[in-house]
């Protein structure tokens, strides 16, 4: 258990749906991150938060909404999604925006049908 | 540009042996590297890290060497474990940059 909790675990939606993931970290970090993770494909940066201000978005689609309400909460909401956009996402926290030391959750397999 | 790669794809060993997993890396600027170890299912799980001040840093288990002339990180797991089968992860940051650069993985495989 790293203290980082992602739910759901697996998601099939289809393009035109829209759905959330969620994410909560019991760690008391001040941190929060996106990561994308495709088959083959070192893990990509999504977005950054730190003290609930997003500090970082790497040129992501805008179908992909973040939303991080409180320092422990993290959300991911989805619209309109592609084929393409089928893989593990995840979510890390850290003490702080140093980008040192993630804690990883256990991820959302997302399919896009 | 900048990447962070691994030399190997695949990595298989028998159970008790040592395990060496190795890195590169090509921004001169790192100053920072960590190792991930994740197993199916599961997210990545922190290894151990080190700055680019040190040489060399150990665990419990593991111990991680950092040449900076030749730019170069490996990961060393002693006796290697049944349950140390997974996929390893180096990756790298240097301060100012808001985002750790993984590498691909090395998937290591314990033969018993």
């Amino acid at each position: 258990e790293t203290g980082v909790t992602q739910t759901p675990r697996h998601l099939v939606m289809g393009m035109t749906n829209k759905k959330s993931l969620k994410c909560e970290q019991h760690l008391g970090h001040n941190a929060m991150y996106w990561y994308k993770q495709s088959a083959k494909k070192p893990l990509e940066l999504m977005f950054v938060y730190n003290f609930k201000e997003q500090t970082e978005n790497n040129s992501v689609p805008s179908r992909f909404s973040p939303e991080c309400p409180n320092s422990s909460h993290l959300f991911l909401h989805l619209h309109t999604l592609q084929p393409e956009d089928s893989a593990l996402y995840l979510c890390a926290s850290s003490q702080d925006n140093t980008n040192e030391k993630l804690f990883f959750g256990s991820g959302t397999q997302l399919s896009v049908l | 540009g900048e990447s962070v790669g691994l030399h190997l794809p695949t990595l298989s060993v028998q159970e008790g042996d040592n395990s060496i997993i190795n890195c590169a890396y090509s921004n001169s600027a790192s100053d920072y590297f960590i190792w991930y170890k994740q197993e199916s299912g599961k997210g990545p799980q922190f290894i151990i890290d080190i700055r680019s001040n040190m040489d060399k840093r150990q665990g419990q288990r593991v111990t991680v060497l950092l040449n900076k002339t030749v730019k170069h990180l490996s990961l060393q797991i002693a006796a290697t474990q049944p349950g140390d089968s997974a996929v390893y992860f180096c990756a790298e940051n240097h301060t100012g940059r808001r985002a750790l650069t993984f590498g691909s993985g090395t998937r290591l495989q314990v033969q018993p």
